[in-house]
């Protein structure tokens, strides 16, 4: 079975420092992992994927993704967080094998909150 | 269309009453998937359609819960005799066809209270 662990449901840094979100996940079968990023009444919009090839993925707005396979770990980095950051953000899998069909396995979230 | 759309927005009903949600995915997109997400939880999955196939419905919590693709493209979500616990964002998502690499995009979601 697949599923995804977020370590955090809610993570707060001040504006200018570091973020860091945590993921863990389990499948079978070598995944596909994303995550996504949810504002305030607004859409589910995706920041980056990690589809097996290299290992370091970058995003949009500054985040990037390192994918460990040896701590089965997806988590998601920025090095200076801006107010605009603030959201949910949640880390998702797509299990690989037969019969796939891109579903997608979300996490349960974690808020980012940033002071000013 | 530009994006996915769903509509309402926001829909309040009494419980025991029917509902039907409607999602308008990107023109282009051959697939299209429905989610549920209770308050304080990550979205799950309900099922999908490749054009007007349903291939997996595994999702859907019950008999009371069904959804139509018929032409391939417009979607709706249709909850009969609706209870408190159907209360939750229901999500719509499309994409060009149901591959792992592939992005999903996703609608702004419709919020349903039963009361």
């Amino acid at each position: 079975a697949q599923s995804v662990t977020q370590l955090d449901s809610h993570v707060s840094v001040s504006e200018g420092t570091p973020v860091l979100l945590r993921c863990n996940y389990s499948s079978s079968y070598s995944p596909s992992l994303f995550w996504y990023v949810q504002h305030p009444n607004k859409g589910l919009q995706l920041l980056l994927k990690y589809t097996s090839a290299a290992t370091l993925v970058k995003g949009i707005n500054g985040f990037e993704a390192e994918f460990k396979k040896s701590e089965t770990s997806f988590h998601l980095t920025k090095p200076s967080a801006h107010m605009s950051d603030a959201a949910e953000y949640f880390c998702v899998v797509s299990p690989r094998g037969s019969g796939n069909t891109g579903k997608l396995i979300f996490g349960q979230g974690t808020t980012l909150q940033v002071k000013p | 269309g530009a994006g996915v759309s769903q509509s309402p927005r926001y829909k309040v009903t009494k419980r025991g009453q029917d509902v039907t949600l409607r999602c308008d995915p990107i023109s282009s997109h051959a697939t299209l998937y429905w989610y549920q997400q209770a308050l304080g939880q990550g979205p799950e999955f309900l099922t999908y359609f490749n054009y007007e196939a349903q291939p997996d419905k595994s999702g859907l919590p019950s008999d009371r819960f069904s959804a139509e693709r018929p032409e391939g493209s417009i979607s709706t979500l249709t909850i009969q005799r609706t209870e408190q616990r159907d209360s939750a964002m229901y999500r719509c998502a499309s994409s060009l066809e149901g591959q792992i690499n592939t992005e999903a995009f996703f609608g702004q979601g419709t919020r349903l209270t039963v009361v």
